[in-house]
């Protein structure tokens, strides 16, 4: 089967200005996820959405991050505007549902530096 | 809120060398567990998992007990292989997964 599909997989730009990433989860696939991995540390999570549906946005940081998931499948993850500490590798994942026993299948990510 | 606590790295070994990765957690609740790996380069993937006390997960010949009485889940393998250089992850599963830090192992011929 196909994996997650995450694009760009660099991205350089300047603080203040915005940013957008894409994610394609495994086909069948209703919950996503996107994380956060600064350097050296674990990923955190930012958003799960089950189907189209957010279940847990409590550690996205709303005054500057926005995500979406149109139609329960495609998601992007919107920064704007950009802080010096939002570089990190964004990695998107997906699970079959959204249970404590499903592993995650994650992407490769996408490293963002902000000059 | 929930934690998980890894031991720090780099860990270098020989080649053939018994490995542990030690892993404690903090969790209000009842979670899964899990061990996943970043080789260089790839993505993270799932290694094993185990989702209740006293179960054993294993793949590829590595091994973790979910020990509820010590709050652990360390990653052990009898012998490992340069192909093994990789970067740990523990992580448990609740109401939302939870990472740990992460653990560098450099295994050398």
């Amino acid at each position: 089967e196909a994996g997650v599909a995450q694009s760009p997989r660099y991205k350089i730009i300047e603080k203040r200005q915005s940013v957008a990433f894409w994610c394609n989860p495994i086909s069948g696939h209703a919950t996503l996820y996107w994380y956060q991995q600064i350097l050296g540390q674990g990923p955190k999570l930012l958003i799960q959405f089950q189907n189209n549906g957010v279940v847990d946005d409590s550690q996205l940081p709303k005054d500057r991050f926005s995500a979406e998931r149109l139609k329960g499948v495609d998601s992007t993850l919107k920064i704007q505007p950009a802080k010096l500490e939002d570089s990190a590798v964004y990695l998107c994942a997906s699970s079959l549902e959204g249970g404590r026993d499903q592993p995650q299948h994650f992407g490769d990510g996408t490293r963002l530096s902000i000059l | 809120g929930n934690s998980v606590t890894q031991m720090e790295g780099p860990v270098t070994l020989s080649e053939e060398a018994f490995l542990t990765i030690n892993c404690t957690y903090t969790a209000t609740g009842y979670p899964s567990l899990f061990w996943y790996v970043q080789y260089p380069g790839e993505g993270l993937q799932l290694l094993l998992k185990a989702t209740k006390a006293d179960d054993k997960g294993s793949n590829k010949g590595f091994e973790a007990t979910y020990r509820k009485e010590t709050t652990s889940f360390h990653l052990e393998k009898g012998s490992v292989q340069v192909s093994d250089s990789a970067v740990y992850f523990c992580a448990l599963s609740e109401m939302q997964v939870t990472f740990g830090s992460g653990t560098q192992l450099t295994v050398l011929p």
